[in-house]
């Protein structure tokens, strides 16, 4: 049971333009949600985050819309940049759990 | 910037042999993860770790694995009898607090070690 999709494993856009990165979960007791970005060979590190209280977190450039009716969130990088290629992973959280559970991954490519 | 760290990088071994994965979290944080990444697959959760003992764990962490903090600074990762499936980047990730604990609960990952298991 995969708690946690990212349905698109990849995807290809022009510097400059919008990037639009998806995510969807089936634990309705999720109630924070985080977006990873990972290069090759490193760990994943924090993006940004979202707590389900809310529909909407801006920080710079990426933006996180959680429509928790539809259990459904995104991310939004405006505009991308050659440097947010990379594998971005979508993660989920019970409150207070011990653990995050992550999506498959998105690979992005930003074209010059 | 404090970070994460993990020894070995890289390392191979035989089948049945015993792995010992090395982390030091950051310094000030409570909360100790183990995750792995097979190749090409999804980030699994492995154990979490708080205050001396396991938090939570998945189906993964069977019997062959155990972690132990057994100094103030590291956290390890115990593969009793390793088998060809357990070849993965094994990510040991800290955090302030608990994940799902809103506004602080993102993991600090360190960069993995890769297992290969001949």
């Amino acid at each position: 049971d995969q708690q946690v999709k990212q349905n698109s494993p990849s995807l290809s856009v022009q510097e400059g333009r919008i990037s639009i990165l998806n995510c969807d979960y089936t634990n309705s007791m999720f109630d924070y949600f985080l977006w990873y970005k990972k290069y090759p060979a490193e760990g994943p590190t924090f993006l940004i985050s979202i707590s389900s209280i809310k529909d909407k977190n801006e920080d710079g450039r990426f933006t996180v819309f959680l429509n928790k009716s539809a259990k459904h969130l995104s991310l939004h990088i405006v505009p991308s940049q050659p440097g947010d290629s990379a594998v971005y992973f979508c993660a989920a959280s019970e409150f207070n759990a011990g653990k995050s559970t992550f999506g498959d991954g998105t690979t992005l490519t930003v074209k010059p | 910037e404090p970070e994460v760290t993990q020894t070995p990088s890289h390392q191979v071994t035989q089948m049945g042999q015993e792995v010992i994965l090395r982390c030091v979290p950051i310094s000030n944080h409570l909360y100790f993860y183990w995750y792995r990444q097979i190749l090409g697959q999804k980030v699994e959760f492995l154990v979490s770790f708080y205050n001396n003992e396991i938090s939570e764990k998945s189906e993964i962490f069977d019997d062959q694995f155990s972690v132990e903090r057994p100094d103030g600074s590291n956290f390890t990762l115990k593969i009793r009898s390793t088998k060809l499936e357990d070849s993965a980047m094994y990510f040991c990730a800290s955090s302030g607090s608990l994940a799902g604990a809103s506004d602080t609960g993102e993991l600090f990952f360190g960069e993995g070690s890769r297992l290969t298991v001949l």
